[in-house]
């Protein structure tokens, strides 16, 4: 079965603790992205990857980084979390030019 | 001049209507659009897309109008189910490129 799959789903964290939430598929997909979602905002794009090695920052890339060093697997570190960072974060991946497959979301509450 | 929908952040429509969605987007060299639904407590779901070499498309049940002119992309679901209630977003790209921009979203109730 065809999956984007995000741990964790749910994480309750402070300020200043350094956090990795992890994106894994297994579609063998160039693409992968990260976004997050806030009432009244719809998706924002945080970062993208085009291919292994290659990233690029979307529209809200502040405060996060991701990497990519294996096509399956597109981490988004968050070095020093914030309160403004508390948010729904999607994962998506796909071929290029083609609609996205999203993960099932991972809420982060920074306090 | 020509009139297209608002964008509305929800909708309510009757069990067995037809239910329009509207979308205005921002990038006018974007030639690829893209509908997705969103269930509660899951990401989004590909329902259809649309690239800019057509203003019109169909699937089952669902129609994407494309009016390049204004910027405007609508979704029609015909015959409108319980089980479509959701949030239904556009997204916008340029073909090759890798960012994406979503709408924000518009919330349709189905109501029996």
């Amino acid at each position: 079965e065809a999956q984007v799959t995000q741990n964790p789903r749910y994480l309750i964290t402070v300020t200043g603790k350094k956090l990795t939430v992890t994106c894994s598929q297994n579609m063998n997909h160039e693409y992968m992205s990260w976004y997050r979602q806030d009432p009244g905002l719809g998706l924002r794009q945080i970062y993208y990857s085009m291919n292994v090695e290659v990233t690029d920052k979307g529209d809200v890339p502040e405060g996060y980084k991701v990497s990519r060093k294996e096509k399956r697997n597109f981490p988004l570190i968050l070095e020093s979390p914030s309160p403004n960072q508390t948010s729904l974060y999607f994962c998506a991946c796909g071929k290029l030019n083609q609609p996205q497959h999203f993960g099932d979301g991972t809420r982060l509450s920074i306090l | 001049g020509e009139s297209v929908g608002l964008h509305l952040p929800t909708l309510s429509v009757q069990e067995g209507d037809n239910s329009i969605i509207n979308c205005a987007y921002s990038n006018s060299a974007s030639d690829y659009f893209i509908w997705y639904k969103q269930e509660s407590g899951k990401g989004p779901q590909f329902i259809i897309d649309i690239r800019s070499n057509m203003d019109k498309r169909q699937g089952q049940r669902v129609t994407v109008l494309l009016n390049k002119t204004v910027k405007h992309l609508s979704l029609q679901i015909a015959a409108t189910q319980p089980g479509d209630s959701a949030v239904y977003f556009c997204a916008e790209k340029y073909t090759n490129a890798g960012k994406s921009t979503f709408g924000d979203g518009t919330t349709l109730t189905v109501k029996p």
